[in-house]
């Protein structure tokens, strides 16, 4: 089954760091695209940030360049963001998500459930 | 950026009709070179990470109910619903995967009548 299980959420202090990881089994990791998708309660869907499957393409939403960083440790079946500098309206469920197709991205297709941070 | 808007913001639907959720990008999202809309519809239920449904504007996922269909090119695009089922309730979003950003509509919040 695939699956993605994402943690290391919590409460941060505006200015603050944390890094989020996502654990990936089910499949093949080091042949997908993956991304990072945030979501407030209540709120829409906003995109983070994507890396390609070998770590070597990387894209960001503006509102976040600079101050996040996405990586991948393919050994490891594990997506990682360490998000710095972080700001309150950084606050939202974080999520894990499966490019849809190998080796290119085209659309997303798993999520994991997501981890919360919260930045207060 | 490439803005996604969905229309309308909210709908709500009797058991058994058709409901019909409307996705409009700011800029085409149809890949000539393949003939492809770069076009996906999710939906999502209260506490529940989203689902995908239909990917390249109309082919649907695997094991997505065949009520669930997805229509449109270009820059117009429409999910619909062709019997509504109780289980149906949930916000409904398209996103394009065109270009970075991914971008998302606003979602649309399905309701029963």
């Amino acid at each position: 089954e695939v699956q993605l299980v994402e943690s290391g959420g919590g409460l941060v202090q505006p200015g603050g760091s944390l890094r989020v990881s996502c654990a990936a089994s089910g499949f093949t990791f080091n042949k997908f695209w993956m991304h990072w998708v945030r979501q407030v309660p209540g709120k829409g869907l906003v995109w983070v940030s994507r890396i390609d499957s070998d770590g070597s393409r990387r894209n960001y939403a503006d509102s976040v360049k600079g101050r996040f960083t996405i990586s991948r440790d393919n050994a490891k079946n594990t997506l990682y963001l360490q998000m710095n500098s972080l700001r309150v309206e950084d606050t939202a469920v974080y999520y894990c998500a499966r490019a849809r197709e190998v080796l290119e991205d085209y659309g997303i297709d798993v999520w994991g459930h997501g981890t919360t941070v919260t930045v207060s | 950026d490439i803005v996604m808007t969905q229309s309308p913001d909210s709908l709500a639907v009797s058991l058994g009709e058709r409901a019909t959720i409307n996705c409009k990008s700011s800029q085409n999202v149809l890949y000539s070179p393949n003939n492809k809309n770069y076009l996906a519809w999710y939906q999502q239920k209260p506490g529940q990470p989203p689902k995908l449904l239909i990917y390249w504007a109309s082919t649907r996922d695997s094991g997505v109910p065949d009520r669930f269909s997805g229509s449109g090119s270009g820059t117009d695009f429409t999910l619909s619903i062709s019997s509504l089922q109780a289980e149906d309730v949930a916000v409904y979003y398209c996103q394009q995967y065109y270009d970075t950003p991914i971008t998302f509509g606003q979602g649309t919040r399905l309701a029963i009548k």
